[in-house]
């Protein structure tokens, strides 16, 4: 069982639309969140981080995340084929150390079309 | 500079042969980590090191060994390389040990094993 489920697997969004990705942990243990994207034949760079309840906004992009449902997502606005990409979500505890590993997610695939 | 280097990018190998990958970084991290990601899997972390302590994943414990020279460098190490071993290979780094350290990955090695 995949302790990060994210969803939908794949995706395809206009040029210039609005793009949702959703994340949720089954470990009840995790307590951060991570966004990396895979541009393909590329490396995973992280795109956002959050670490409390509430709305995190950087430029097109906006990550939320409830911690009570151990559920984050991630809003891209006015989307650009540039955008197309893997998006990869991971989950970590607080507690450092040993426990600071990510977990990941499969991942969603994003197209954008222009 | 946040470059974290991998060597090959691609590698055959033959069942029963031995294969070493090396990563290196040059951001003066103190942990580096291995992950293996197979199609339509999640990045599964095998192994890491925190400065010069190696923690090893349990499921894996047995089928990957490393080693860390020197604060730049990593590798990793298969004894006897099967057909399950291949995959994409990710390296990754980070400052710190800590819970809010953001990892760095690399290009990755895409290893076949035939």
């Amino acid at each position: 069982q995949q302790k990060v489920q994210q969803s939908p697997e794949s995706l395809i969004v206009p040029e210039g639309g609005m793009a949702s990705l959703n994340c949720t942990s089954s470990d009840r243990n995790v307590d951060y969140f991570w966004w990396y994207r895979q541009h393909s034949g590329k490396s995973p760079k992280m795109l956002m981080s959050i670490f409390s309840n509430g709305e995190k906004e950087e430029g097109r992009f906006t990550v939320h995340l409830n911690k009570a449902s151990l559920h984050t997502s991630l809003h891209i606005r006015d989307s650009q084929p540039s955008d197309s990409a893997l998006y990869l979500c991971a989950a970590s505890m607080e507690s450092g150390g040993s426990n600071a590993k990510l977990t990941f997610g499969k991942g969603t695939k994003l197209s954008v079309k222009s | 500079d946040t470059t974290v280097k991998q060597n090959p990018r691609y590698k055959l190998a033959r069942v029963g042969k031995p294969v070493n990958l090396i990563c290196s970084q040059t951001m003066n991290h103190d942990t580096m980590y291995w992950y293996q990601k197979k199609p339509n899997q999640a990045p599964k972390l095998l192994l890491f090191y925190y400065d010069k302590i190696l923690n090893r994943e349990a499921d894996t414990f047995e089928k990957f060994q490393s080693s860390r020279p020197n604060n730049s460098f990593c590798s990793l190490y298969i004894g006897s390389a099967g057909l399950e071993y291949s995959a994409m290979y990710l390296c990754a780094s980070s400052r710190d040990w800590g819970n809010q350290d953001t990892q760095y990955f690399g290009p990755g090695t895409r290893l076949l094993v035939l």
